[in-house]
């Protein structure tokens, strides 16, 4: 029920080319959902944290958004650099919790120059 | 501002022994939580403190188990370690407001159980 699925698990682009992933999660019961970005040999670092149906976030050539009735959000990247090489993680706030986190297993993405 | 820092961040452990980790927050920040990560599994949440109490506490075992002093640090330890402990184990810290606030993650605790 709480489970938080991400998809494709991994992806190999070539620079320059334009790429989305996706998170999935139960749609009953939504409070919050964060993206991170989790680079090799550093810590997770937040993208996005997004709280309403329908939201829509842009930091740079990332943009992320959010559908809370279907139980989605989509993760862009325009013009992919090789800098953008990481794992995104989304994660869904427990309701009723402090900060209590499901987080997916992220996806990888590999941008090639 | 100083980052979230983690000590050790790599440990060797032989089974049956425990360990002990410790997490130094972001100044200001009052909720500290533990994540568990092994190979393709995502972040495991073990549990959350907020001014020395815990809040929450994940599906981990009563060998897992933590405290927050008043400074904010907090500890986590894990008693008789099994090889499936083997792990990365990164804490968060974050601000006291609602809505879920952006967690900010130290560089983690690589715990390696012979």
């Amino acid at each position: 029920i709480l489970n938080v699925e991400q998809s494709p698990q991994s992806l190999h682009v070539q620079e320059g080319d334009s790429t989305n992933f996706t998170c999935s999660f139960p749609s009953s019961n939504f409070y919050a959902l964060h993206w991170y970005r989790w680079e090799t040999a550093k810590s997770p670092e937040a993208l996005f944290v997004m709280t309403l149906n329908g939201d829509e976030k842009k930091k740079g050539r990332i943009s992320a958004t959010l559908n809370t009735k279907e139980g989605y959000s989509y993760l862009y990247i325009k013009g992919s650099q090789p800098e953008d090489s990481a794992t995104y993680l989304c994660a869904r706030l427990v309701p009723n919790t402090g900060n209590q986190f499901y987080f997916g297993t992220g996806t990888s993405l590999t941008v090639i120059p | 501002k100083a980052g979230v820092t983690q000590t050790p961040r790599y440990l060797i452990k032989t089974r049956g022994q425990q360990v002990t980790l410790s997490c130094s927050p972001i100044s200001g920040h009052r909720s500290v939580s533990w994540y568990q990560q092994t190979p393709g599994q995502g972040l495991q949440f073990l549990f959350e403190y907020f001014s020395e109490t815990q809040r929450n506490k994940g599906n981990f075992p009563g060998r897992f188990s933590g405290r927050q002093f008043s400074n904010s640090r907090s500890e986590m330890n894990v008693s008789t370690l099994e090889l499936g402990d083997s792990a990365l184990y990164l804490c968060a810290s974050s601000l006291p407001s609602g809505g879920g606030p952006e967690q900010f993650f130290g560089p983690g605790t690589r715990l390696t159980v012979l």
